[in-house]
């Protein structure tokens, strides 16, 4: 069964970059074309879609995040990650790392100074 | 972008009662391109129901989804103490949509 952690650090300072990787496990990026992303869910609300990458190395962003977000897949360490750049209190939430239904545990992102 | 609307809000209901949550798209999907999720207070999603009415391994069958087009349901039926919590529509493809959630809550 497939299964996904997130790393990355907890705290990143507004204006700054915000980088996760997820690694996976119990299966393979690359023998799996699965719809590989990243959510979020900021604290006491719903869910957010950031964007997605296939093993193909096609990659889809949500527009209202795509000016500051990239996605990547290192197929060599069964893992994918995300960028988020120029972050702001706004973006403090719980990301999960997302492929096909199964989810990672989630990792608390807090943007403060 | 499809916008997903989840009604109602809030559900009220006791132990042993039917629960129906519905979701409402912008525009048609595709059966094959619709979950419901559950969410418990600090835990990640559990996937209940894929392309519209299928049930996700080890799910119960008091789970039932449903739909087509715009409108899709989500039925569980004789509700357990463990089935209140939050509920998400999600439709996937390239991109993915959530709808806003539905609370369940004990009456």
């Amino acid at each position: 069964q497939l299964q996904l952690q997130e790393s990355g650090p907890g705290l990143v300072k507004p204006s700054e970059t915000l980088s996760l990787t997820c690694i996976v496990s119990g299966g393979s990026i690359s023998s799996n074309n699965y719809n590989w992303g990243w959510i979020r869910q900021p604290p006491g609300k719903g869910l957010q879609w950031i964007a997605s990458i296939y093993n193909s190395g096609s990659t889809y962003y949500n527009p209202s995040l795509k000016s500051r977000v990239a996605i990547s897949v290192d197929t060599s360490k069964n893992q994918f990650s995300l960028k988020l750049y120029s972050v702001t209190a706004a973006d403090t939430a719980v990301y999960y790392c997302y492929a096909q239904g199964y989810w990672g545990q989630g990792t608390l992102v807090t943007v403060s100074s | 972008e499809i916008v997903l609307t989840q009604s109602p809000g809030t559900l009220s209901l006791s132990p042993g009662e039917r629960a129906t949550l519905s979701c409402r798209a912008s525009q048609s999907v595709s059966s094959t391109s619709l979950a419901w999720y559950q969410q418990k207070p600090g835990q990640a999603p559990r996937l209940l129901i894929y392309h519209t009415s299928s049930r996700a391994t080890g799910i119960p069958d008091r789970f039932s989804g449903s739909g087509s087009g715009t409108d899709f349901t989500l039925t569980i039926n004789r509700l357990e103490p463990e089935d209140f919590a939050v509920y998400y529509c999600q439709q996937y493809g390239a991109s993915l949509t959530f709808g806003g959630g539905t609370k369940v809550e004990i009456k």
